[in-house]
């Protein structure tokens, strides 16, 4: 059962901490998306990456969000240092960019709560 | 304003009834249009895939684009209670892979 995986699904943290979250795209696709979804602003690219490499971030805080890709397998989006305004859904989305008919699939998400 | 327009809702319709979902756009350089579904607490998930202008059907799911007018639509023929979740548009340019999605609509089919 293919399916993209985010962990944490749950996050409380203080502001000010930092939070890593983490995504297992399905075996096989080459993109990797971040988006983030609030009441106010819904779905929101934040970057993505093609075979590992950044194509677009242009949506993400610079000053202190940060997306990796470790290897082909992870995928990573740290805050630090968080701040209330960061809490909303941020979600992992995984695609085999380059063939017909195939867009992003998305994993369950990772709800994060800032206090 | 923003690239892609669709109405919040909520929409609640009886069973049977046929579920009616538009989203507009600004961006003409969009080529390729979708419709995802998201139930509580959970992901987006692919709907309907069209690209350019044109009907697709997939069972009691139609899509339309009408690329003249920047105006898709869904249509959920004998909707069921299962089918009660938010609707999303989404929406991209030929060989740039990142959506714009529309604001969503949240459908309840009562049984």
């Amino acid at each position: 059962d293919a399916r993209v995986t985010q962990t944490p699904r749950h996050k409380v943290t203080e502001m000010g901490q930092e939070v890593t979250m983490r995504c297992q795209p399905i075996l096989g696709h080459n993109t990797v998306f971040w988006y983030r979804q609030t009441m106010m602003q819904g779905l929101e690219l934040l970057a993505y990456f093609r075979n590992r490499a950044p194509l677009d971030d242009s949506g993400m805080p610079k000053d202190r969000f940060s997306a990796e890709m470790p290897d082909a397998t992870l995928a990573t989006l740290k805050i630090q240092p968080s701040e209330p305004r960061d809490s909303a859904v941020y979600f992992c989305a995984s695609g085999l960019i380059g063939t017909v008919n195939t867009e992003a699939f998305f994993g369950q998400g990772t709800r994060l709560t800032v206090v | 304003q923003k690239e892609v327009e669709q109405d919040p809702g909520p929409l609640s319709v009886p069973e049977g009834a046929i579920v009616s979902l538009n989203c507009t756009y600004s961006n003409s350089a969009f080529q390729y249009f979708m419709w995802y579904r998201q139930y509580s607490r959970k992901g987006p998930e692919l709907l309907m895939y069209t690209y350019s202008s044109g009907n697709k059907e997939d069972g009691r799911f139609t899509a339309q684009v009408d690329k003249s007018s920047k105006y898709i639509s869904l249509f959920i023929r004998d909707s069921q209670p299962s089918d009660s979740a938010t609707y999303l548009c989404a929406m991209r340019v030929l060989n740039d892979y990142k959506l714009s999605f529309g604001a969503g609509t949240t459908v309840t089919v009562r049984a």
